[in-house]
This record gives C-alpha cells, structure tokens and sequence, in this order.
C-alpha cells in the first residue's frame, strides 16, 4: 500500500507558484521521498527526490520538513504545461522495496 | 542516450487470448518493473527484475508473468485474457547501483484493449 496522502486535486493560476503538500507520517530513517508527475496518460517522469534536506533542481524545489513526517513540492512558477497528475512516494534506499504510487494530486494550471 | 522503449504501442486482443510486452531499459539500467494504469486502479506494481531475477511483486493473479533477459530487456505475458485487463502497462528502468536514491525512468506505455 502506499505509503503517503496527497490532496485529490489542485488549481493554481499561471505564473504563480504551485504547492502540492504530501504526507508521509510513516516514513522511515533509510527512505527516500521522490516527486513524479504523469501528463495525459504518457509515462510518469521524475521530478525531485530527497531524504533529509530541501532539494532544488531545474525542475521544482522539494521542502522536507525536520521531522520528515510531510513534504511540498514547489513549481515556482506554474505553466499550462504543468498540468499533471503528481505523485509523492517514499521507498527505501534498498532495492528489496516497491515503488508504490498512490493516486496523487491532480494539478490543474489555470490561464 | 536512448530512453526505454516499449512495444508494441497498442493492441486489441479478444477474450482468451494472451499477449507479450516488451521492455528495453536504458542501456546500463539493470531494473526493470513493470505497472498496470486504468482509470479506476490507477498506478498498480506488477513485479520488478533485477539481473534476471524477479525481486518484487505486486498482487496480481498468476496470469501475470514477466521474465527479464541477460542484456536486461524485459517481456511480460498476460494469459487468458479477461476484458479488465484492458489498461496501459507501464515499463520503467533504474540504474539500481545499490543503496541510495533510485530514480526510474518511464517508458511511454503499451495500452492494451481487450474484446
């Protein structure tokens, strides 16, 4: 089962930045948070990952709280574009662990 | 450098009948897991194979097989097809170096309709 809770959709004007929260308040010490996005039933595409620290990359930032119990997922400035379903997962560093999606954030960029 | 490539891109196939997807990772990805995509399921772990070992599966009745070969390509069979096997059936590939960060790569897809 996954092991995180999303918001079943956003909306968020172009322009402005897009926060899509995930909680994951079961989250272990060896696991990864990962972000992908899926537009129009293509194949996932990876975003960002993180374990402790707050990631950053041309893509999006990723804020992870200290107690790691939750996570945001920051596009600075949405675009048309970025109209996507979002998916937080964590996993463990091992291979032995599944990579489980839930249902994810369904964002809505808005002209 | 090449991303992972999934055929076919679509098929019909009839109730009873059984099919073959194939999965080429990106050269130098030793994973291969494949997923199930249907609108009331959403994303669903078939298995994943590691160095032609099966090393996780979902809970998928036994008509799912897959099978990963030394160059690392992957092929999934479904068998006596039922017409709620109609989905997109996802490939994704890792690098999988050992512990650490593993991000996957994502085929486009091969979706598959059932008569």
């Amino acid at each position: 089962d996954a092991k995180t809770t999303q918001p079943p959709s956003m909306d968020c004007a172009e322009g402005r930045a897009a926060n899509l929260p995930c909680n994951h308040s079961t989250i272990s010490g060896n696991e990864y948070v990962y972000w992908y996005r899926q537009i129009h039933s293509q194949g996932p595409q990876y975003i960002i990952h993180g374990l402790k620290n707050n990631e950053t990359n041309e893509m999006a930032s990723l804020i992870i709280t200290e107690d790691r119990k939750s996570s945001t997922l920051i596009l600075p400035h949405a675009t048309l574009r970025d109209t996507a379903v979002y998916y937080c997962i964590v996993r463990g560093a091992s291979g032995t662990y599944k990579y489980i999606f839930g249902t994810g954030t369904r964002l809505k960029v808005l002209a | 450098k090449a991303g992972v490539t999934q055929t076919p891109r679509y098929l019909i196939k009839t109730r009873g009948q059984q099919v073959t997807l194939s999965c080429s990772p990106i050269s130098g990805h030793r994973s291969v897991s494949w997923y199930q995509q249907t609108p009331g399921q959403g994303l669903q772990f078939l298995f994943e194979y590691f160095s032609e070992t099966q090393r996780n599966k979902g809970n998928f009745p036994g008509r799912f097989s897959g099978r990963q070969f030394s160059n690392s390509r992957s092929e999934m069979n479904v068998s006596t097809l039922e017409l709620g096997d109609s989905a997109l059936y996802l490939c994704a590939s890792s690098l999988e170096a050992g512990s650490g960060a593993n991000v996957l790569t994502f085929g486009a897809g091969s979706r598959l309709t059932v008569l």
